[in-house]
């Protein structure tokens, strides 16, 4: 099946400072990629989905200037957490949509596990 | 009440049992997702359905669009299969974004 990567699968950086985690698709060209957010326990919450070529679009209350998204290719799309703060410590999923066979699938990556002390 | 239901939220069972999920919901969708997330966090996909039942290996998913309601099953569970399971509604003309279950903790003993 189609493979979605991401890449570090974990940070820990100092508050302060910038990360930028990305997702790709392995085998598969993804116009659409999505963010997600999850703390412990809780489920997946969507931050934004990312369009090749076009600006990302945000959900609300998820400011687009703290998380700069960059779907640069098909196969793309980064995410960079501006000035890290201890709140932002959480786990980051990225998934992709695969529309072959006409059937669109969503794919997920394995996730990036951010510390920031 | 969320638009995805899912039970139980907690499941411990001993290795060997037969393990059943259950998955409600009540947004139009013409398909749903089951999802497995491991402890170490990484989510894999199990099945897409939108009819009848599919199998893979010792698990089974079925869904009645009808009675808007699914269920996934784990025949001879095995510690291994300890994880979080998750079922979310594709997105829709109506609806963008998955919409995800509120997932299944399951233990299995050994």
């Amino acid at each position: 099946g189609a493979v979605v990567s991401q890449h570090p699968s974990r940070v820990i950086c100092k508050s302060g400072t910038s990360v930028k985690i990305e997702c790709r698709s392995l085998d598969f060209q993804a116009t659409t990629m999505f963010w997600y957010r999850q703390f412990p326990k809780q489920s997946l919450m969507l931050m934004a989905t990312s369009n090749e070529g076009s600006k990302a679009t945000y959900e609300q209350g998820v400011e687009k200037d703290k998380f700069l998204i960059n779907h640069a290719s098909l196969t793309l799309s980064t995410l960079t957490v501006t000035s890290a703060h201890p709140e932002d410590s959480s786990f980051y999923i990225c998934s992709a949509n695969d529309l072959a066979g006409g059937q669109e699938t969503q794919y997920f990556g394995p996730g990036t596990r951010l510390l920031v002390l | 009440k969320n638009e995805v239901e899912q039970s139980p939220q907690n499941l411990t069972a001993q290795e060997g049992e037969f393990i059943t999920i259950n998955c409600s919901y009540s947004v139009g969708i013409s398909a749903l997702h089951w999802l497995q997330q491991h402890p170490g966090g990484g989510i894999v996909s199990l099945f897409m359905l939108s009819s009848g039942k599919k199998k893979h290996g010792r698990l089974i998913a079925t869904i009645n669009i009808q009675e808007k309601h699914s269920s996934l099953h784990i025949t001879a569970s095995h510690p291994r299969d300890s994880a979080v399971y998750i079922c979310a509604a594709p997105p829709t003309s109506g609806t963008y974004k998955y919409i995800f279950g509120t997932g299944t903790r399951l233990k299995v003993l050994a």
